[in-house]
């Protein structure tokens, strides 16, 4: 079973601050990698995705990949209450048909 | 653009009853996916569509659980006789063929009783 690990949370963080969110995966075949956020009571809204090793910069985000050591993060710079949310980790596995393995979330509070 | 569409929103029914939701997809999108979402966890693939066609179904509980896509376009998912363990919220999620951007409809929510 392939899988994805992310730590559930929550993480606290200051308004300003760096928040850092990390991720896992089994599946050594995999080629992209997709970061979601998620309101609570709304539906995955796509903010990140990397196919690469290294840094991938988007505005306040940053995903990073690291595919010998299996993990993805996400940075988000500058964090605002308004980023309170859980953010979902999903792989693509290999294989095709670009079948989506997403992990568990990992939900941030930004306090004011 | 419009954005992927489902109903209904929420439905609550009673255990051994049957339910069914929509989905349209964005248009143009031949790629169309079912996922289960329990509260606390990530989303899980039921089943993915191309077109009117069905490439994955592996973690469809094929006893209880059937959908369709008969003309490529809209989608139905249905749930027969539904069971506690069935409340979840229900995504769709449609895609251009061969992207791995999928975008994801509003959900149904829906509490088994």
């Amino acid at each position: 079973q392939k899988e994805v690990e992310q730590n559930s949370g929550p993480l606290s963080v200051p308004e300003g601050a760096i928040a850092s969110l990390n991720c896992t995966y089994s599946d050594r075949g995999s080629q992209s990698f997709f970061w979601y956020r998620q309101y609570s009571g709304k539906s995955p809204e796509l903010i990140m995705s990397i196919y690469s090793n290294g840094d991938k910069e988007d505005g306040r985000f940053t995903a990073q990949l690291n595919k010998a050591s299996q993990y993805v993060s996400l940075l988000i710079r500058d964090s605002q209450p308004s980023d309170s949310a859980t953010y979902l980790c999903a792989v693509s596995l290999s294989g095709g048909y670009n079948k989506l393995i997403f992990g568990a979330g990992t939900r941030l509070a930004v306090h004011p | 653009e419009a954005g992927v569409a489902q109903s209904p929103r929420y439905k609550i029914i009673e255990k051994r009853q049957s339910v069914a939701f929509w989905c349209n997809p964005i248009s143009g999108h031949a790629t169309l996916y079912w996922y289960q979402q329990i509260l606390g966890q990530g989303p899980k693939l039921l089943i993915q569509f191309q077109n009117n066609g069905v490439v994955d179904d592996s973690q469809l509980p094929k006893d209880r659980f059937s959908a369709e896509r008969l003309k490529g376009v809209d989608s139905t998912l249905k749930i027969q006789p539904a069971k506690l363990e069935d409340s979840a919220v229900y995504l769709c999620a449609s895609s251009l063929a061969g992207s791995e951007t999928q975008y994801f409809g509003p959900g149904t929510r829906l509490l088994v009783l």
